[in-house]
């Protein structure tokens, strides 16, 4: 089972704030890493995939990087608003033996105050 | 398209109550999954179905049965409930089960056992 973590935990900033969180993976066996943004009250929903070691994926204000040789990877909010408060979910996928599947952290809470 | 559906939103029972959660999906999608959502703990996958016809175990499946009824819909069976069993179920569904494919999620059902 790999071990997932993911930092901080939570965030309180400003809108208008640019801010970045972590997630850290095992690096040996990568296949991807998956970022899912999860709004309270809603379903979590696909932000990004990434496969490549140096890939940077963007989508409007919200990008990510991927380090996997060293097992980490950034997402990054610039300009946060207040509908960008959700909490945001990493899962590196664990490939080989008995089981393919998805390992997902326990999230970072951002909250985004107007 | 409705996406990922799941019948009922909330239900109580008491240990030892059997019940049926269910899931469909309108995506013609390959796989589907059965999470649980726990407090402090990242989702995690009780069974899948990488395909219609076949099941597997995730990492969690004691105390759970699902059926992949056809390639739409997919259910997971409590046969005898207890209160460890109380949490949040998500359903989700992808094209297929390599690390590429990004997964869509239900609304999720709210159980509690008491």
């Amino acid at each position: 089972i790999l071990n997932v973590e993911q930092s901080p935990q939570s965030l309180h900033v400003q809108e208008g704030d640019s801010t970045n969180f972590t997630c850290s993976f095992p690096s040996s066996n990568f296949y991807a890493l998956h970022w899912y943004r999860w709004e309270t009250a809603k379903s979590p929903e696909a932000l990004f995939v990434m496969t490549l070691n140096g890939d940077e994926k963007k989508k409007g204000r919200i990008s990510a990087t991927l380090n996997t040789k060293e097992g980490y990877s950034y997402l990054y909010i610039k300009g946060s608003q207040p509908e960008d408060s959700a909490t945001y979910l990493c899962a590196p996928y664990s490939g080989g033996g008995a089981t393919n599947k998805l390992i997902f952290g326990t999230g970072t809470l951002l909250a985004v105050q107007p | 398209n409705a996406g990922v559906t799941q019948t009922p939103k909330f239900q109580v029972l008491k240990t030892g109550q059997s019940m049926t959660l269910q899931c469909a999906q309108d995506m013609n999608h390959n796989s589907m999954y059965w999470y649980r959502q726990d407090p402090g703990m990242g989702l995690r996958l009780i069974y899948y179905s990488a395909s219609e016809g076949t099941t597997d175990k995730g990492e969690v499946p004691n105390g759970y049965n699902v059926s992949r009824l056809n390639k739409r819909e997919f259910s997971l069976r409590l046969e005898s409930a207890a209160p460890s069993q109380t949490s949040v179920y998500f359903c989700a569904s992808s094209e297929g089960t390599g690390p590429r494919y990004e997964q869509y999620f239900g609304p999720g059902t709210r159980l509690t056992v008491t």
